[in-house]
């Protein structure tokens, strides 16, 4: 199965929103509600930040939040800061296939 | 706080095979499927395998079938990946990650580095 589309890098200045969209099919995104979104700093553990399109887990900022129309998620991150610097992955589960999809991932910088 | 933690990885020659392990403390680890996912060098990331709670089912990315098997051990909070056959293109930090609500991985570990290079 051939990943999820995402921008390569996407940036802003501390306070702005930024969006990340992330492009998949009919198979996966399009017909589940099954996205989530993970925040990944180098050499560290991948973090949940969004789950079921836009359910945020315990803990998680509401700054972050999430969508979803037709084939493409997107995740916005308002109020950004420094510590939001990091690749952002975005993944499907197709319950069809009995697998998962990630996105290609998108390094957020802080200006 | 809830922990995965990785072990086994290191350098295997082209062919070889090699067993990772990863072990879960204060977490509920019985009752949740679980699942492996790796990051190849400069790449994203990319989910390999997973097993039910029971272990009556797996499931796997199209290029590891064959090759991998995921296993567990409830007994002991510990789930497995057996790799053999291993190839260039295996190199990559796997991480072990617990499922959550809507299919969603809301535990991993940090990694362990796999290196398949003669």
């Amino acid at each position: 199965q051939s990943a999820l589309t995402q921008p390569a890098s996407v940036s802003g200045s501390p306070g702005q929103s930024i969006t990340i969209s992330c492009t998949g099919t009919n198979s996966d995104i399009g017909s589940y509600n099954l996205v989530s979104w993970y925040q990944h700093h180098p050499g560290k553990a991948p973090k949940l930040m969004i789950y079921e399109v836009s359910e945020r887990p315990s803990g998680v900022s509401n700054r972050f939040s999430g969508s979803k129309s037709g084939n493409t998620a997107s995740l916005t991150i308002s109020g950004l800061q420094t510590e939001d610097e990091a690749d952002y992955y975005c993944c499907s589960y197709a319950v069809t296939k009995k697998s998962y999809v990630f996105g290609t991932g998108t390094k957020v910088t802080v200006l | 706080e809830v922990q995965l933690v990785e072990s086994g990885g290191g350098l295997v020659q082209p062919g070889g095979s090699l067993r990772l392990s990863c072990t879960a403390s204060r977490l509920t680890f019985s009752s949740y499927w679980m699942s492996w996912v790796r990051q190849a060098p400069g790449r994203g990331l990319e989910w390999v395998a997973n097993i039910k709670q029971d272990g009556s089912e797996k499931y796997y990315v199209d290029s590891v079938k064959g090759r991998f098997t995921i296993s567990r051990d409830n007994a002991k909070n510990s789930l497995y990946l057996q790799m053999n056959s291993l190839r260039d293109e295996d190199t990559a930090v796997y991480f072990c990650a617990r499922e959550g609500s809507g299919w969603s991985l809301n535990y991993w570990g940090q990694g362990t580095l796999v290196t398949v290079s003669s």
